[in-house]
């Protein structure tokens, strides 16, 4: 079945430390995005890529990266810099076309120790 | 994009159907209306969308009014599985690029048995 995987679901990180979020997509879309939602809020935009080897930032980019290398991933690493990381994240993917939706996966819980 | 307004819950007995009204009344012409929604600790689901024509899938229905000032997802036969934050969105989309969904608040729907 074509969809995103987002792994893990749940992850846990100490004070200082990396750590990386896998989005993996199969549905052949060129666009990727990663979202953040916080207790009862929205979704904010980190980052998103239209094309393999590029990616723009989103509106709260700061203390994220991301890298394009394939079409299919779109890793998210949150870095030490990003000092309130707890929060659910959500990878997308949606096709270049006018007016075709993005679709989600089902996101990664990440958690402070 | 236009702004988007919800009311914040609403209730539906399972089996009957589900109306969930929105406004845009700001919507210029170029802009599509979507329709997501998220079961708790779930990514968003794609519903539906529409440009001014009214819509219809396996999962639901969408009104759009003439002036395309508000619109109507409708849920044919609620079922408790339907329970979840309904998102109306809308959208621009120019040739060729992919920007960002904004999710609002949303509207809590409670299916009822």
């Amino acid at each position: 079945d074509g969809g995103i995987t987002q792994s893990p679901k749940y992850l846990f990180r100490k004070e200082g430390q990396n750590v990386t979020l896998s989005c993996e997509q199969n549905l052949n879309h060129d666009a990727m995005y990663w979202y953040r939602q916080d207790p009862g809020q929205g979704l904010r935009l980190i980052y998103y890529s239209q094309i393999v080897n590029d990616f723009q930032k989103g509106d709260i980019a700061e203390g994220y990266s991301v890298s394009r290398e394939k079409k299919e991933s779109f890793p998210l690493t949150v870095t030490s810099a990003q000092k309130n990381p707890t929060a659910f994240y959500l990878c997308a993917s949606g096709e270049r076309m006018i007016n075709q939706p993005q679709h989600f996966g089902d996101g990664t819980r990440l958690s402070i120790l | 994009d236009a702004k988007t307004t919800q009311p914040p819950s609403m209730d539906c007995a399972e089996g009957r159907a589900a109306n969930l009204p929105c406004n845009h009344s700001t919507i210029s012409g170029n802009e599509y209306v979507y329709w997501y929604r998220q079961i708790h600790s779930q990514g968003p689901q794609y519903i539906i969308h529409g440009l001014k024509n009214n819509e219809t899938n396996e999962m639901a229905s969408l009104i759009i009014t003439e002036d395309r000032k508000s619109s109507t997802l409708i849920l044919p036969h609620a079922t408790l599985r339907d329970t979840a934050v309904y998102y109306c969105i809308v959208r621009a989309l120019s040739s060729g690029s992919a920007r960002q969904l904004t999710f609002g608040s949303g509207t809590q729907l409670t299916v009822l048995p």
